[in-house]
């Protein structure tokens, strides 16, 4: 079953306006949520985070706003940029009782196109 | 900044075949991982090991086992290799959960 869902394949924006990507979650012991950006033949490299303790987190262009009661989050890009068009990865986490991480959790990753 | 790097960028190998695959990272992280990418599955956790000589089943270990004898260095092994592991296979490593992984370049491993 999957615990972390992103429901969108894919997602086309036109360069300069606001990209959202959407994720959903089913665990709620889900304590920290990541976003992770993949351009093809290389890792995905760390974008933005969030704790379950707040609802928004920005950095520059890239704001990730939380919803626990929702168990929903999102990935906002404002102004969209060509470098943008990658596949974006959300992520989740859970602190173990004695510490220690037990790996992520992925969704399915939406790919993101940004047209000029 | 951390660097994670995996010895193959690309593979081939038959059928029937021991594979390894090896990740060693620079930063002394605790945590490491193997994750496949597949396409329209996303990344799924293969093994992780959060100490020396620790490992812990991810969410689809059959076909694989792992190794870490050093803090770091971390092998996947495909004891006999199968066509349906041919696949994208990323390593990663970290702090704690609390800090964004950091992933290595990626083997693309086919299996013919």
């Amino acid at each position: 079953d999957q615990q972390v869902k992103q429901n969108s394949p894919s997602l086309s924006v036109q360069e300069g306006r606001i990209s959202i990507l959407n994720c959903d979650y089913t665990n709620s012991m889900f304590d920290y949520f990541l976003w992770y950006k993949k351009y093809p033949a290389e890792g995905p490299t760390f974008l933005i985070s969030i704790s379950s303790i707040k609802d928004k987190n920005e950095d520059g262009r890239f704001t990730v706003f939380l919803n626990k009661s929702a168990k929903h989050l999102s990935l906002h890009i404002v102004p969209s940029q060509p470098g943008d068009s990658a596949v974006y990865f959300c992520a989740a986490s859970l602190t173990r009782s004695g510490g220690g991480a037990d790996g992520l959790t992925f969704g399915k990753g939406t790919h993101l196109i940004i047209q000029p | 900044d951390v660097k994670v790097t995996q010895s193959s960028r690309y593979l081939v190998k038959r059928t029937g075949e021991k594979v390894f695959l090896e990740c060693v990272q620079d930063m002394d992280h605790e945590n490491m991982f193997w994750y496949r990418q597949d396409p329209g599955l996303g990344l799924r956790l293969i093994y992780f090991s959060y100490d020396v000589k620790m490992k812990e089943k991810g969410d689809i270990p059959e076909g694989y086992s792992v190794s870490r004898e050093k803090k770091e260095r971390f092998s996947l092994i495909l004891e006999s290799a199968s066509t349906n592991q041919t696949s994208m296979y990323l390593c990663a490593s970290s702090f704690s959960h609390n800090y964004g992984y950091t992933f290595g370049s990626g083997t693309r491993l086919t299996v013919v």
